[in-house]
Parts: C-alpha cells; structure tokens; sequence
C-alpha cells in the first residue's frame, strides 16, 4: 500500500550513459514532482506536472526530461550522465497545489562513476 | 523571491527536555509553511503545516510550530524530546502570491540530535 513508490532505490552507472527513474504514485494526486537531494542535503525542486502538464520547469540542463504518461506516474529520464548527476532524486505528489501537501517517495540514489 | 533560513545546521538536546528547531522565512505574500522530517536513507515525511488561522501548529508526532508574522517565523516545538526524533529537519514555503506556478521552497535542514 506504498503510496508513493519510485524504482530503482539504487542506481550505479558510468558517465555518458542514459538512464531512466520511475516514479508512481496511488493516492489519486493530480500533481507530481521531481525533486534533486545534493550531498549536502540540500533539497530541490526539478519539474513539477499537473494533470500531465508540465507546470514547474527549474534551470536543469535540457539532458534531464520528465514524462508524465498519466496522472499517477512521473518518469524521470537523464541523457549524457555526469559526474555532478550524482545526488538523491525524490519524486512527491499532492492533491492540487499552493496549501496541498506533498507526500514524498523513498528515493532514488543515483551515482555516476 | 521566496526564501527559507534555519540558521542551526545541528541542535542538540537531551531526551526529556523540550526542543526548538527554528526557521525564518521570505515571501512577497502570504506564506503557506511546512515542517517534514527525514530520517536516515528514508524520504520526507510531514510533519505539519501553517496555511491559515490559528498560529500555533499541532502536527504528528507531538510536534507543534507558532506562526509568527512579524517575525516571519515558524519555529519548531516538542516539549519533550525522544531519542527516536533524532533526524533532519527541513522548513519550507510557499508563496501564495506567485499563483499556480508557485514552488515549495526548503531550508537547507536542521539535523536534531537527542541523547539520553
């Protein structure tokens, strides 16, 4: 009954690959996110989609792209993986958006060798 | 633009003795403010959120947050810390002025440390 639940939790590639992060969420949210834990801990948003439609574009390089084939799943892909592309991803869902709360996923603990 | 500060990287207090977890924040509006709690390897949880009316805060756990407009603060309260509340702590706003588009903004984390 995870309500939020990405795959994998670990991901372990070389530099130069492509890789993909998926993301689902069961609790009937129309808005979903990425989000980039550094290892400092710092948090912070990618993207963020509403009804499948993107609304919250951050400056990340154009190699990361988000995909929303439904409202319960936001895939995240990265081209061209960097050394610097090593961090936590965390997805998040909520109801709607400005006062909605987001209820976080696991994670996904990406490191580009 | 919008901003969170918790000035304390780490605050440490013995089990029994109330904690305080402080954070301040910057918003053009009103702010929408929000406690989550991580724990080690795991995402974040909530904790509890302002978004109107009473300024004091009740959330899980036993932890509560005291809006304070004029101080534009949003401090977190337990009055007795458990040596299982040891975790990170991260504050976060939203500013209700910048409409739909508007991200949440977190604060660079407090880490709490209770010994017995």
């Amino acid at each position: 009954d995870t309500a939020v639940s990405q795959t994998p939790k670990y991901l372990v590639t070389q530099m130069g690959n492509d890789k993909s992060i998926k993301c689902e969420q069961n609790l009937g949210h129309d808005t979903m996110y990425w989000y980039k834990q550094d290892s400092k801990k710092f948090l912070k948003i990618m993207f963020s989609y509403n009804n499948k439609e993107l609304i919250i574009n951050e400056t990340v390089p154009n190699r990361f792209s988000p995909k929303s084939p439904d409202k319960a799943h936001l895939n995240l892909h990265i081209n061209s993986l960097e050394l610097g592309d090593s961090a936590v991803y965390f997805c998040a869902s909520s109801k709607g958006l400005a006062t909605d709360t987001q209820y976080f996923g696991p994670g996904t603990r990406l490191t580009v060798l | 633009a919008q901003s969170v500060a918790q000035p304390e990287d780490q605050v440490n207090v013995a089990e029994g003795n109330p904690l305080t977890v402080k954070c301040t924040y910057s918003v053009s509006g009103n702010p929408y403010l929000f406690w989550y709690v991580q724990y080690p390897n795991r995402g974040l949880q909530f904790l509890l959120k302002y978004i109107t009316g009473d300024n004091l805060v009740k959330g899980s756990y036993g932890f509560e947050a005291e809006f304070n407009k004029s101080q534009t603060s949003f401090h977190l309260k337990k009055p007795s810390a458990l040596v299982s509340d040891s975790a990170l702590y991260f504050c976060a706003v939203r500013d209700l002025e910048t409409g739909t588009a508007s991200k949440l903004t977190f604060g660079t984390g407090t880490r709490l440390q209770v010994t017995l």
